[in-house]
């Protein structure tokens, strides 16, 4: 059951380069979001989708940005990826407002 | 500054012992959420909690959204190796502003 899985599981990159972090689910869930996660501030929201073409920011929108031109896929893009921008990567899905969020495995991201 | 503080931040006990962990926050939520989160993998949903006063139980847990539904804990009883992970909380302020602590980093030794 694949559900929803991200690309890469880790990638080293320099600051300045864009990077680009993949994200596909299988159950074509209404909703997808993109989380960080740094030690001492748990998850924070990125941006998230409600729907293919419709994105909005979240907690922590500087420095990334997303698309979402099919309901499967919504890839984060670094556009000039910067140190402080080292974390773990969490995508998220869900059918709909207020149900059970369904999260994939991570992709562990280092910016030297 | 955390909108919702969990505590302790890391728990080490013996197998078989008692414990609770705390989410606490001054904002009010719609709903709460519990998930446990291994090493390497995503966070896993474990239950939610919408009404003030509320208490979940699933299996040896005990979730409890307080009256005011600003805080609320997880006790695990008899606590088993299985049971080690990071425990995070998340409150729900709307339909696509879902908060999270900083987690609970529970060990249970065998």
């Amino acid at each position: 059951d694949a559900g929803i899985t991200q690309s890469p599981r880790y990638k080293i990159t320099e600051t300045g380069r864009q990077v680009t972090l993949m994200c596909h689910q299988t159950w074509s869930h209404s909703y997808m979001f993109w989380y960080r996660q740094d030690l001492g501030h748990g998850l924070r929201l990125i941006y998230y989708s409600a729907a293919a073409d419709i994105t909005d920011k979240g907690e922590v929108p500087d420095g990334y940005v997303v698309s979402r031109s099919k309901t499967e896929n919504f890839p984060l893009t670094l556009e000039s990826a910067t140190r402080s921008q080292t974390s773990v990567y969490f995508c998220a899905s869900r059918r709909g407002a207020g149900e059970k969020l369904f999260f994939g495995s991570g992709t562990q991201l280092s910016v030297l | 500054t955390q909108l919702l503080e969990q505590s302790p931040q890391f728990l080490s006990i013996q197998e078989g012992e008692n414990l609770t962990v705390y989410c606490n926050s001054s904002s009010v939520f719609s709903s709460l959420q519990w998930y446990r989160q291994e090493p390497g993998e995503g966070p896993v949903l474990l239950v939610t909690v919408v009404t003030g006063g509320e208490v979940k139980k699933l299996k040896r847990l005990t979730f409890q959204f307080g009256d005011a539904r600003k805080d609320s804990s997880l006790h695990i009883t008899a606590a088993q190796p299985g049971d080690t992970g990071l425990y995070l909380c998340a409150g729900g302020r709307g339909n696509n502003d879902m908060r999270f602590g900083a987690g609970t980093r529970l060990t249970v030794k065998p």
